[in-house]
């Protein structure tokens, strides 16, 4: 059974930092790329980040581009995103996805992990 | 970049059928057979209904059907049931390597 536990959420100050991890299991995890996906208190998904199955391709969406950095340690079965210069915009549920084939589709998703940031 | 155009909500009564719309432009939905389709239910995680524009992952009923026409995709759901009230929202893969959602859709079911 795939499973996508995330970690690492919680309350942060505006322009502070964050680390979230997602751990993986069920699945060969270094074959298939993962990405973040967050969404917003009572707004719509907005896709964040993705990486290649090794790691060497990154994608960031505008918003987060620059602030935001996405890795993965295959021997570990763990995609992470660390989260830097944090707003207020940035609060949200974070939830970590499994791409079904290359930013196509997302097949498995985690429960998710609230971020809130806030003064 | 936007994002994609959904109908913020849909009803319909136990039985019958509604669809769903989600329009984007030639730089995603009308560019690439890279649209899926995503349930959500409040507080669980999202799931995978339609992918690439019509096929179904195992254990999808076959009453969620998926089509795209330029740049608009639509999802479709057929024999309406109490289980599928839920958010729907649609995605497609971008000309600038990212990934585009729709706003959401509402589905009521009377």
């Amino acid at each position: 059974e795939v499973q996508l536990l995330e970690s690492g959420g919680g309350l942060v100050q505006p322009g502070g930092s964050l680390r979230l991890s997602c751990a993986a299991s069920g699945f060969t995890f270094s074959i298939y790329g993962m990405s973040w996906v967050r969404q917003a208190p009572g707004k719509g998904l907005e896709w964040v980040s993705g990486l290649s199955s090794s790691g060497s391709s990154t994608y960031y969406a505008d918003s987060v581009k620059g602030r935001f950095t996405i890795s993965r340690d295959n021997s570990k079965k763990t995609v992470y995103l660390q989260l830097n210069s944090l707003r207020v915009e940035d609060t949200a549920v974070y939830f970590c996805a499994k791409d079904r084939r290359g930013l196509s589709s997302f097949d498995y998703w985690g429960q998710g992990i609230l971020v809130t940031v806030s003064s | 970049q936007s994002a994609l155009t959904q109908p913020a909500s849909v009803s319909g009564s136990p039985g019958q059928s509604i669809t769903i719309s989600c329009t984007g432009t030639s730089s995603d939905v009308g560019g690439y057979n890279y649209v899926s389709w995503y349930q959500l239910h409040p507080g669980k995680a999202p799931k995978l209904m339609i992918y690439e524009v019509t096929n179904r992952p195992s254990g999808v009923s076959d009453r969620f059907s998926g089509s795209k026409s330029g740049n608009t995709a639509s999802l479709t759901i057929s024999g309406l049931q109490p289980e599928d009230e839920a958010d729907y929202y649609c995605s497609s893969y971008t000309t600038s390597t990212t990934v585009i959602f729709g706003g959401g859709t509402k589905l009521t079911v009377l």
